[in-house]
């Protein structure tokens, strides 16, 4: 099976745009969730899409969004962007979310100047 | 709210000999899952070992093993024959168990060096 898949893998973005990340999870999966990775703050959940529910969040402000399509795929975004955004993004998929091991994508990492 | 700690920012081990990386977690819960990701430079999350908390025995995968105290909530992991290749970042991560129960805590991260 191919794993997970995240495009882009790496972007560059000014302050106040925005931006959209996309993620494939392996086939038959349909839980994707997202995390954060940053020097300072470590790993951080996003959240979590289930059958294209949110089914969890994380701690983040109300411009972090995202969403699940119909085949699984999800995308997140990121509006009015901020120099602290700058990160790598990680999703991760499992087969229903509840029991089973989650398994990385390769990240974006994002650069916001 | 639960909390995972690794104390031990960098290893290093001399290739062929036995690392252990340290991991305690803080956790109200009496059921949840623990693992072992490994990150290579390359960035990519992989999953090294994971333990049900509900299970006495210490999991163990080829030449990783973990020293799971669930009383201490103490979960370390053993490399046995380190490796080049097990040159990474390696991270120790919570999981509640439960329906719908998905978010990861992780710790802060080791950076294991291994010297040839």
């Amino acid at each position: 099976k191919a794993g997970v898949t995240q495009t882009p893998r790496y972007l560059i973005k000014t302050r106040g745009q925005q931006v959209t990340l996309s993620c494939s999870p392996i086939s038959g999966h349909r839980s994707v969730s997202w995390y954060q990775q940053t020097p300072g703050q470590g790993l951080q959940f996003l959240f979590e899409y289930f059958s294209e529910t949110q089914r969890n969040k994380g701690n983040f402000p109300g411009r972090f969004s995202g969403r699940q399509f119909s085949n699984s795929r999800s995308e997140m975004n990121v509006s009015t962007l901020e120099l602290g955004d700058s990160a790598l993004y990680l999703c991760a998929s499992s087969f229903s979310g509840s029991y089973e091991t989650q398994y990385f994508g390769p990240g974006t990492r994002l650069l916001v100047l | 709210a639960q909390t995972v700690t690794q104390s031990q920012p960098e290893m290093s081990v001399q290739e062929a000999e036995t690392v252990t990386l340290s991991c305690t977690y803080d956790t109200s819960e009496s059921d949840y899952y623990l693992f072992w990701y490994k990150q290579p430079p390359s960035r990519q999350m992989i999953l090294v070992i994971r333990q049900e908390a509900y299970k006495q025995q210490n999991a163990t995968e080829n030449r990783f093993s973990v020293n799971f105290q669930k009383a201490a909530k103490s979960f370390s992991l053993k490399i046995s024959d380190s490796q080049l290749g097990d040159a990474a970042m390696y991270f120790c991560a919570y999981r509640r168990l439960s329906q719908g129960a998905q978010k990861l805590v992780f710790g802060q991260g080791t950076r294991l060096t291994i010297n040839p």
